[in-house]
């Protein structure tokens, strides 16, 4: 079974600084998706970034790249130039490419960042 | 807006109440997708439909049931409600059912449900 694991449950950054947030999966599929969705405190679900299990280079979307590494398993979401819009909960979640699985996605359980001006 | 419509945004009821939860997905999406949020089991998957058809199974309560109609909008509904359903129901949509693309999933803003 799928299992997404996010160990820093919240975090402070300073405005301006770059973010690091951990997630690492746990998978016996070849072929999968990584998301991180942004869920802030109105409490809807914006997707970020993905990054395919086959992807030879790094997501990026603006602010927001994604350092994955395979060997590993883990796909982190880096932050650059935090703003105080930032301040929100961040889900980490897979989806395994099965048509038994369809398109569900496992998320991890969210770390909390929290903007300092 | 993600362009997904779920109604009604917040729901109070009682324990054993029957309450069904609406979802309307974006414009040419095939897929809708139900997840329950609450606070000791965080975001898990219920169930996905792709055009009216089921396609896969999560974490679903036996009384718990959903659909999808021929006009795509989708329904959960949740009886013999317990203290424990407590949560927020997202609905998602996306294009296709997860086969080849990206296939990102949008949500809806959520369900807000309080049992009583």
């Amino acid at each position: 079974a799928q299992k997404i694991t996010q160990t820093q449950p919240g975090m402070f950054v300073q405005e301006k600084e770059a973010v690091t947030l951990d997630c690492t999966y746990d998978t016996s599929d070849q072929s999968y998706g990584l998301f991180w969705y942004k869920q802030p405190s109105s409490g809807e679900m914006i997707f970020l970034i993905y990054q395919g299990s086959y992807d030879e280079q790094n997501a990026t979307e603006g602010r927001y790249s994604l350092n994955f590494q395979k060997a590993r398993k883990s796909a982190n979401l880096v932050i650059s130039a935090s703003q105080l819009g930032d301040s929100a909960m961040y889900f980490c979640a897979m989806r395994e490419r099965s048509k038994a699985a369809g398109n569900k996605l496992t998320f991890g359980g969210g770390t909390r960042v929290l903007v300092k001006p | 807006d993600s362009g997904v419509t779920q109604t009604p945004k917040h729901l109070i009821t009682a324990t054993g109440q029957r309450v069904t939860l609406r979802c309307s997905p974006r414009s040419g999406d095939l897929s809708v997708y139900w997840y329950q949020q609450s606070l000791d089991q965080g975001l898990q998957f219920l169930i996905q439909y792709y055009n009216g058809e089921e396609r896969a199974k999560g974490n679903i309560l036996e009384r718990f049931s959903a659909q999808q109609f021929p006009d795509l909008h989708s329904e959960l509904n949740l009886s013999s409600l317990e203290l424990g359903d407590s949560a927020l129901y997202f609905c998602a949509s996306s294009v296709a059912g997860g086969q080849g693309a990206i296939d990102e999933q949008f949500f809806g803003p959520g369900t807000r449900l309080t049992v009583l």
